[in-house]
């Protein structure tokens, strides 16, 4: 089945520095590619669309410009989170959908195992 | 707005069939039910997808009313590996750069 990779898987930075999360999809091409943020006791939310060749879209209250995305290959999205704070510390998830899916009715996501970011 | 209802938490013995419940009134008719469910500190896995008929795989089943207002995921023999929060959700067909938009979900205990 398809299988998305990302890494690291977690990551302890100091205040102030960029960290770079990457996501890998293993076995199929992916033109899009979802990130997500979950904060402990909560559900995912939906940061911004990733999107080969072309500019991120990202959703309401997300920084375009403080989690910068990269969608350079159709198996590869970098989200690089800058001048990281504290507040940043989160857990970082992607997703891709498998092109040519037999079931090419439904969106179905396969999910990353997710990216563990700690600031101090 | 939130377009499924989910109980928040839910209990079942190990070996039981667990049947999580999930409420989408407003559903339109190209939209898919879906389910994910999470395990402590990973990404969601895929357990079943369904339109309109009932459906079943290795991992679960998927019952949806024939008005679709509503499906329930039965888990037949839960076992302790089972506990996780369970999303439901729905999104519309052939819509491939859409993503899934996930709700609070339900969190199922499994006890021996």
């Amino acid at each position: 089945g398809a299988v998305v990779s990302q890494h690291p898987s977690w990551v302890i930075c100091k205040s102030g520095t960029s960290v770079k999360i990457e996501c890998r999809s293993l076995d199929f091409q992916a033109t899009t590619m979802f990130w997500y943020r979950q904060f402990p006791k909560q559900s995912l939310m939906l940061m911004a669309t990733s999107n080969e060749g072309s500019k991120a879209t990202y959703e309401q209250g997300v920084e375009k410009d403080k989690f910068l995305i990269n969608h350079a290959s159709l198996t590869l999205s970098t989200l690089t989170v800058t001048s990281a704070h504290p507040e940043d510390s989160s857990f970082y998830i992607c997703s891709a959908r498998e092109q040519g899916r037999a079931d090419s009715g439904a969106n179905v996501l396969t999910f990353g195992a997710g990216s563990r970011l700690t600031v101090l | 707005d939130a377009k499924t209802t989910q109980p928040t938490s839910m209990d079942c013995a190990e070996g039981r069939a667990a049947n999580l419940p999930c409420n989408h009134s407003t559903i339109s008719g190209n939209e898919y039910v879906y389910w994910y469910r999470q395990i402590h500190s990973q990404g969601p896995q895929y357990i079943i997808h369904g339109l309109k008929n009932n459906e079943t795989n290795e991992m679960a089943s998927l019952i949806i009313t024939e008005d679709r207002k509503s499906s329930t995921l039965i888990l037949p023999h839960a076992t302790l590996r089972d506990t996780a929060v369970y999303y439901c959700i729905v999104s519309p067909l052939n819509q491939a750069g859409t993503a899934l938009i996930f709700g609070k979900g339900t969190t199922l205990s499994v006890s021996s």
